[in-house]
């Protein structure tokens, strides 16, 4: 099963640009490139923000972003909100696993 | 729209078995398109798969539950159900359902989640 490593946590001030890493290994964020981001605010369920690394659903500011390199996926948010401060979590999908999805950890976004 | 609402009991005790439904509008659980699924987050804690669900009746279960777990469905009622036995305290969580697209790229769809608490 694979394993994915976040930040505990990340912080800004409103307006600042903050990035939060995914890191798993070559067998997997580094092979595949089913990476999906959810939001979850404190009592609410997650919200889908990014999948396939870089693509927003309808309705997600383009202030969030994906990307990936090597074994790091990475999710960017521009211009921060108070409304952003959340934990955030990345999610992969392994087509080679008998279990094929996994969370990462989740980091918590403060802003300041 | 789609939405997703879990019910069951919200306290279960030791050894019993948790038994939830989700109750599916906006889709069919008979979609191809999709998973149904069940995840879970402990009070505190990050989010953890349970399992999921074709509209062919096939499973997979995450192997650290496996041997616990069960999710059917249910057609006629557009809903799918979970039962988890041998409860113990590490399994009070708050309880998602969710929809889960078969290609793997998102979980799209997301239950409100229910609380259930393991006590005696």
């Amino acid at each position: 099963q694979s394993a994915l490593t976040h930040p505990a946590s990340v912080s800004g001030s409103p307006g600042q640009s903050i990035t939060i890493s995914c890191t798993g290994t070559s067998n997997d964020i580094g092979r595949y490139n089913l990476v999906s981001w959810y939001q979850q605010h404190p009592g609410k369920a997650p919200r889908l923000i990014i999948y396939e690394v870089d693509k927003r659903p309808s309705g997600i500011s383009d202030r969030f972003s994906g990307s990936k390199s090597g074994n790091t996926a990475s999710l960017t948010i521009s211009g921060l909100q108070p409304e952003d401060e959340a934990d955030y979590y990345c999610s992969l999908y392994v087509s080679s696993s008998t279990f094929p999805y996994v969370f990462g950890a989740g980091t918590k976004v403060t802003v300041l | 729209q789609v939405q997703l609402q879990e019910s069951g009991p919200g306290l279960v005790k030791p050894s019993e078995t948790l038994s939830l439904t989700c109750i599916v509008s906006g889709d069919s659980v008979s979609s191809g398109s999709h998973y149904w699924s069940w995840i879970r987050q402990p009070p505190g804690k990050g989010l953890e798969w349970i399992g999921y669900i074709y509209f062919t009746g096939n499973t997979n279960y995450h192997p650290s539950l496996e041997s616990r777990v069960t999710i059917s469905l249910e057609t006629s009622k557009n809903q799918f159900s979970l039962r988890l036995r041998s409860m113990t305290a590490a399994d009070t969580a708050i309880y998602f359902c969710a929809r889960t697209r078969r290609s793997g790229d998102k979980v799209d769809y997301w239950g409100q989640g229910t609380l259930v608490t393991v006590s005696s």
